[in-house]
């Protein structure tokens, strides 16, 4: 069965201070897709970044960047320089190559940028 | 460009009234439609999906429904409203297929059951 874990439940970091948010999963399939989305304030989530389980390569966008391992089932998330707008809650998610339906999130980290 | 809208975006109902949350994609034809609640402080859970018109397949047996009375439009109910059906809805679609896509969310809507 698929299974998202997010260990931490808050953080709190001072802006410009680089943040990493932890995200392990679960799955038996051999093919599968990760994503991480971000909930602000407003309650609508926005997505991120997808990543199917073929390609390890790690990716940068500006201040994010993701690091995905399959030797330790791991999708981890780094916010570079964080600063305020970076507050919201961020959810990592998987999708196993059956029907996409399937989405199973994790409970979500809370992530709170002091100025 | 694809838009998906939710209304109303807050609701506050008594317990045993009806609720309609409508949720509507524009941009796109033949979307993947779903529908998740998300509880106060915890993650999103899965309540019903839609690969077409009055095609609904329901994740978690509870009080509410949902229907799909055109492409775009997707709709959850519940005759007889109940504390525990408080919460965040979030309406999603993804684009047409029986692959894995990525789920694009609306605003929400939130749910105060008194």
């Amino acid at each position: 069965a698929q299974k998202v874990t997010q260990a931490q439940t808050e953080i709190s970091v001072v802006e410009k201070e680089d943040v990493t948010l932890d995200c392990v999963y679960e799955t038996r399939d051999t093919t599968y897709y990760l994503f991480w989305y971000k909930q602000p304030p407003s309650g609508e989530l926005v997505f991120l970044i997808r990543r199917n389980s073929f390609d390890e390569q790690n990716e940068i966008s500006g201040r994010y960047s993701w690091n995905f391992q399959k030797s330790t089932s791991s999708f981890n998330f780094t916010i570079t320089a964080s600063q305020v707008v970076d507050s919201a809650v961020y959810f990592c998610a998987l999708s196993e190559n059956n029907y996409g339906q399937n989405f199973v999130f994790g409970p979500g980290t809370r992530l709170s940028v002091l100025p | 460009s694809q838009t998906i809208h939710q209304w109303p975006a807050t609701l506050v109902q008594p317990v045993g009234s009806p609720l309609s949350l409508e949720c509507t994609v524009e941009g796109t034809s033949n979307p993947n439609l779903y529908w998740y609640r998300q509880a106060a402080g915890r993650g999103l859970q899965l309540l019903f999906y839609s690969i077409g018109i009055d095609q609904i397949s329901s994740e978690v047996p509870q009080n509410l429904s949902a229907s799909r009375p055109q492409d775009r439009q997707f709709i959850l109910s519940s005759k007889k409203l109940l504390l525990s059906d408080s919460g965040f809805y979030l309406c999603a679609w993804s684009p047409p297929g029986l692959g894995v896509e990525t789920q694009y969310f609306g605003p929400g809507t939130r749910l105060l059951v008194l």
